[in-house]
């Protein structure tokens, strides 16, 4: 059973472009959740999806947007990027949104460099 | 809001030396915690959750952690690190009480562990 997978593993960009990440969930997982970390930080949470929606947002600006498919992969896109951008960005899924806690099970990140 | 904090930026152990690392939690409900580990270009791996009940949790690699209601605490310990324990240690709470969706994390405690 594959993890959580990402892609691309590393990128560079220079400032004003825009990038796109990619996240495939757990097997049977419906939610995805995005998270940046930048470099000596803990994980900063973006916004997460369910059913094709996006549910809750963290603290980041309209530049950052996002996507999931119907088979529940997920795009973060991030537009006019800023040196500040640069940071892992953590994908993670879980099953559903029942009453019961469902655990993040996390990808192993996109490292993304703004030049 | 809720938010975790972990005082400790980086500890140095001696391998075969006990291990506690220390999380403190602002919560207005009984929360749920979690402690999670990164390796060096690894994504987050659960170490081990609390939900209810039993105040000592047991989690994965040998490591566990007590959750103290009166000390607003729920520290990770482990009595005997191996060199593979070197890594990033974060302590993460849910942003909300369902426990369904973002993750906040603490800035982190790097373990370097001495020969």
């Amino acid at each position: 059973d594959a993890g959580v997978t990402q892609s691309p593993t590393h990128l560079i960009k220079t400032r004003g472009q825009q990038v796109t990440l990619r996240c495939s969930p757990k097997s049977g997982h419906d939610t995805v959740s995005w998270y940046q970390q930048a470099l000596g930080q803990g994980p900063q949470f973006i916004f997460q999806y369910y059913e094709e929606e996006e549910r809750q947002r963290g603290n980041f600006p309209d530049r950052f947007s996002g996507h999931q498919f119907p088979n529940y992969s997920s795009e973060l896109n991030v537009n006019a990027l800023l040196l500040g951008d640069s940071a892992l960005y953590l994908c993670a899924s879980s099953a559903g949104q029942g009453l019961s806690y469902n655990e993040q099970f996390f990808g192993p990140g996109t490292r993304l460099t703004v030049l | 809001a809720q938010s975790v904090t972990q005082p400790d930026i980086h500890i140095t152990v001696s391998e075969g030396a006990s291990l506690e690392l220390r999380c403190n939690y602002s919560y207005g409900a009984t929360p749920y915690l979690f402690w999670y580990v990164q390796s060096p270009g690894q994504g987050l791996q659960l170490l081990l959750k609390y939900f209810s009940g039993d105040t000592l949790v047991q989690g994965i690699k040998g490591f566990e952690a007590e959750f103290k209601r009166s000390q607003s605490s729920f520290n990770l310990r482990k009595p005997s690190v191996h060199w593979s324990d070197a890594a990033e240690y974060f302590c993460a709470v849910p942003s909300d009480d369902t426990g369904r969706r973002a993750l906040t994390f603490g800035s982190g405690t790097r373990l370097q562990v001495q020969p």
